[in-house]
């Protein structure tokens, strides 16, 4: 069991906007930063976002994310068949003083 | 551009051991944290060590506290991690992971290797 709930499945169509959750808790979302990955089939997981809203170069700007209290969300608009993968999210846990991620969501571009 | 290669997983008797090794390259690799996260078979992703610049800090979860180990060499840029008392929930795809600073104590991967898997049974 996730110390970061997301759904374990989500799905679109291509051009749609599709949003994945990620739920905490006082500890890790309510007090910091979150992170996303993507993970697509066979390769290593890729940073997408960090420090909530932020990209790296060379990350689209249809990935974006946001932070209220302690959920999270990442939305992906204008999807594409190369979107699909697994994504995760993550953030530090004062309470357990290490890193803790959710489970994963599988993104399905149908 | 940033490259992280581990090496070293394989099939190991429970109670066995087994270490792990991680090549990195594209990056001043004194500069940053380094760490090994793993995901079970079915399973989420789990933090299972961190090494600081100069190798002198470590950390671990509970989970493994005790039983692995994690080193670093700068000159060499390599990240190791001993896994000894292996238990079969020890089975998992293990990734070497670049850590940057996010505020206070945290450190969160920005860069991840391909992994390696380790199967611990009989």
């Amino acid at each position: 069991q996730s110390v970061l709930t997301q759904p374990p499945s989500a799905s679109g169509t291509p051009g749609q906007r599709v949003t994945i959750s990620c739920s905490g808790g006082t500890s890790n979302l309510g007090i910091n930063y979150v992170y996303w990955y993507q993970r697509l089939p066979g390769m290593a997981p890729k940073l997408l976002i960090y420090r909530n809203n932020e990209r790296p170069s060379g990350v689209p700007d249809r990935f974006s994310g946001s932070k209220s209290g302690t959920s999270a969300s990442l939305a992906i608009s204008g999807l594409r068949s190369e979107d699909e993968a697994d994504y995760y999210c993550a953030a530090w846990d004062a309470s357990l003083s290490g890193p803790v991620f959710g489970g994963g969501t599988k993104l399905t571009v149908l | 551009q940033v490259q992280l290669v581990e090496s070293g997983g394989g099939l190991v008797k429970p109670g066995g051991s087994l270490r792990l090794s991680c090549a990195a390259s594209g990056f001043t690799f004194i500069d940053y944290y380094m760490g090994w996260i793993r995901q079970a078979p079915g399973k989420g992703l789990e933090w299972v060590s961190y090494v600081g610049n100069s190798g002198s800090y470590t950390d671990y979860p509970d989970s493994v506290k005790g039983r692995f180990t994690i080193f670093r060499d700068n000159a060499k840029k390599s990240v190791d991690l001993q896994m000894d008392s292996l238990r079969g929930e020890d089975t998992a795809v293990y990734y070497c992971a670049r850590a940057v600073y996010c505020g206070g104590k945290c450190y969160l991967p920005d860069f991840w290797g391909r992994g390696t898997l380790v199967t611990v049974s009989s």
